[in-house]
């Protein structure tokens, strides 16, 4: 069972273009996170989503970032005209349920902008 | 709100030595407590997890309990290795809020042969 996939898992940006990374959660996981981690520090949460919805998008900065997780195929997070602040690691996650489950991380893309 | 502080890093050992790494939090209601680690380029793996109070966590020798009085859970293991070199994450979750994780700022352990 393949687990968590990201990609790319480096991506490079000049400031003002879009930036999109990419999240395949575990087979049979309909629920993903996503997560940002600033140089030396611990992840922060963005948003969580299942199949078709945003459930919780409080993490989300209010400009520019967006995610969605489509019926079929991974879920995206989209930042547009990115500045240098953006560059940090983003990490998602996948469960099986919203109850209480273990969370499982993918490898993470880490973004840098020039 | 909630949050997790945990003890700032570096911490260096040398092999064969007893680790802890302190880690408090503050939550409204009844968290889970997790322990993460991360490798170099790596994404998180869980390595231990605790879902309410007195339940002690343990995996490939580290362990942890969940102190509901002090708001604790410190990692502890009897004697580390040089292959335990990495960063260490303390967090929580919580059923009624999506259990989305907050995280400590995390634990960098260097162990010396």
């Amino acid at each position: 069972n393949a687990g968590v996939m990201q990609n790319p898992r480096h991506l490079v940006r000049r400031r003002g273009q879009e930036a999109r990374l990419r999240c395949s959660p575990m087979k049979g996981h309909s629920h993903v996170y996503w997560y940002r981690q600033l140089p030396e520090e611990g992840l922060k949460f963005m948003v969580y989503l299942q199949k078709e919805n945003i459930i919780d998008e409080s993490g989300m900065p209010k400009e520019r970032f967006s995610a969605e997780f489509p019926k079929e195929g991974p879920s995206i997070l989209r930042i547009q005209q990115v500045v240098r602040g953006d560059s940090a690691a983003y990490f998602c996650a996948s469960s099986s349920s919203g109850g209480y489950n273990e969370q499982f991380f993918g490898p993470g893309t880490r973004l840098t902008v020039l | 709100g909630n949050s997790v502080t945990q003890m700032e890093g570096p911490v260096t050992l040398s092999e064969e030595a007893f680790l802890t790494i302190n880690c408090t939090y503050t939550a409204t209601g009844y968290p889970s407590l997790f322990w993460y680690v991360q490798y170099p380029g790596e994404g998180l793996q869980l390595l231990l997890k605790a879902t309410k109070a007195d339940d002690k966590g343990s995996n490939k020798g580290f362990e942890a309990t969940y102190r509901k009085e002090t708001t604790s859970f410190h990692l502890e293991k009897g004697s580390v290795q040089v292959s335990d070199s990495a960063v260490y994450f303390c967090a929580l979750s919580r059923k009624d809020n999506f259990n989305k994780f907050y995280f400590g700022s995390g634990t960098k352990l260097n162990v010396k042969p």
